[in-house]
């Protein structure tokens, strides 16, 4: 079935460090891609998206690309800030492949915490 | 402002009770999710729906049950069958197939 795979937590940086956080996925149709964040106690706003192969999502200076080729959709920053400290979780929603019902499936989510 | 609303935000449930988790949307979507997240995992999908009177089991729908009267609406209650529901849950909903989901704040389960 369907799954994504986001690297381990927590990643701890420093402030204006750069951030990389690997997420890749399987599919059998054609999925759209997602980033959400979470901030402590709440629920998940989404971050970006890309519906198709080589589209870039960005938002706030976070950046995600889609990448068939190698199934992945890694989430960049290329500063980080102390108010970037979050969890993070790569999703997809797989519309094309057989038996599918259109639900987004999660990875585990990666903890971001950045010092001052 | 359009949005989902959760409530309460927080809950205490004493063993063996039952209880409702209210969601609801103004964002006119048709499909509807609950989810439930524990500490250090990502999110497990209980129950969904894509229109209203309809719904389907998720991955872990086992102690729990939903329903579907009205499109903004979709409660989920916790039943007494459910033996660990201890988490914070969320949900969402979606205009339709191949769209982002919005989310709600949350609701704080705690099984006293």
């Amino acid at each position: 079935g369907d799954s994504v795979t986001q690297m381990e937590g927590p990643v701890t940086l420093s402030e204006e460090a750069c951030l990389t956080i690997n997420c890749t996925y399987t599919a059998t149709g054609y999925p759209s891609l997602f980033w959400y964040v979470q901030y402590p106690g709440e629920g998940l706003q989404l971050l970006l998206k890309a519906t198709k192969a080589d589209d870039k999502g960005s938002n706030k200076g976070f950046e995600a690309t889609y990448r068939k080729e190698t199934t992945s959709f890694h989430l960049e920053k290329g500063s980080v800030q102390v108010s970037d400290s979050a969890v993070y979780f790569c999703a997809l929603r797989d519309i094309g492949g057989s038996g599918n019902t259109g639900k987004l499936i999660f990875g585990q989510g990666t903890t971001l915490q950045v010092k001052p | 402002d359009g949005g989902i609303t959760q409530s309460p935000k927080y809950l205490f449930r004493k063993e063996g009770q039952n209880v409702t988790l209210s969601c609801e949307q103004n964002l006119n979507h048709d499909a509807m999710y609950w989810y439930r997240q524990d500490p250090g995992q990502g999110l497990r999908l209980i129950y969904y729906s894509q229109i209203v009177n309809d719904f389907q089991k998720g991955d872990i729908a086992e102690g729990y049950s939903v329903s579907r009267e009205k499109k903004e609406s979709f409660p989920l209650t916790v039943t007494s069958a459910q033996k660990n529901p201890t988490a914070f849950y969320l949900c969402a909903s979606s205009m339709g197939y191949g769209t982002e989901a919005f989310f709600g704040q949350g609701t704080r389960l705690t099984v006293v």
